[in-house]
């Protein structure tokens, strides 16, 4: 079955701070990997997945299969980056979601 | 176009209760899955319906828990006999096909409140 873990469930950074969630993997060949993103009363989104290789709201995300991981990362962390994101594994029907981390910055 | 939808957005019901909640997908998404969304735990995934095929319920956690798409759209989730633990916000989510490469996209959620 695959896991995905989030080892952080608070993560609380000054605003400027570069910011870094992370999230690791089940092994598996060819690994489909997302970033969701909820902010306060909105609904759950999409906010990048691995195959695009794209920024988007200057948070990246690299693959890296020897460690199973899958960092999202931002050099300088606005107080609208304030919200609870979560890492997907998919490559099955079901997505495998991790317990998610709550991302505060402040001012 | 629209997104999915849940009704009702909040629902308080007492213990012992049953109640029904609604979700309706994003028209020609084939994938509809359903999930538990608690304090500490994440997203719990409960069900997935694609298709015509047989749902797979493997994260539906008991059998008061159940769940229907009609027509292969609109979907409701019922929870029999209600206790104060199935307290959680429940979302909905659909894809086009239901592959794990794709992209879901979830509804507002229902918030449950068993009192």
């Amino acid at each position: 079955a695959q896991r995905v873990t989030q080892p952080e469930k608070l993560l609380s950074v000054f605003k400027g701070a570069p910011v870094e969630l992370k999230c690791n993997y089940s092994y598996s060949g060819s690994p489909e990997l997302f970033w969701y993103v909820q902010y306060s009363r909105q609904r759950l989104q999409l906010l990048l997945r691995h195959i695009s290789r794209e920024s988007i709201k200057g948070f990246t995300a690299d693959l890296n299969k020897g460690e199973t991981s899958f960092h999202l990362k931002k050099p300088f962390a606005q107080e609208e980056d304030s919200a609870m994101y979560y890492c997907a594994q998919g490559g099955s029907y079901i997505p495998t979601f991790g317990r998610g981390t709550s991302l505060i910055v402040h001012p | 176009g629209a997104g999915v939808s849940q009704s009702p957005s909040n629902k308080v019901t007492e213990k012992g209760k049953d109640v029904e909640l609604r979700c309706d997908p994003i028209s020609g998404h084939t994938a509809l899955y359903w999930y538990r969304q608690s304090l500490g735990q994440g997203l719990e995934f409960l069900i997935y319906f694609q298709g015509n095929s047989a749902p797979d319920k493997s994260g539906l956690p008991s059998d008061r828990f159940s769940a229907e798409r009609t027509g292969g759209s609109v979907s409701t989730l019922t929870i029999q006999r209600t206790q104060q633990e199935d307290s959680a916000v429940y979302l909905c989510a659909s894809s086009l096909e239901g592959r794990g490469v794709e992209t879901q996209y979830f509804g507002p959620g229902t918030r449950l409140l068993v009192l």
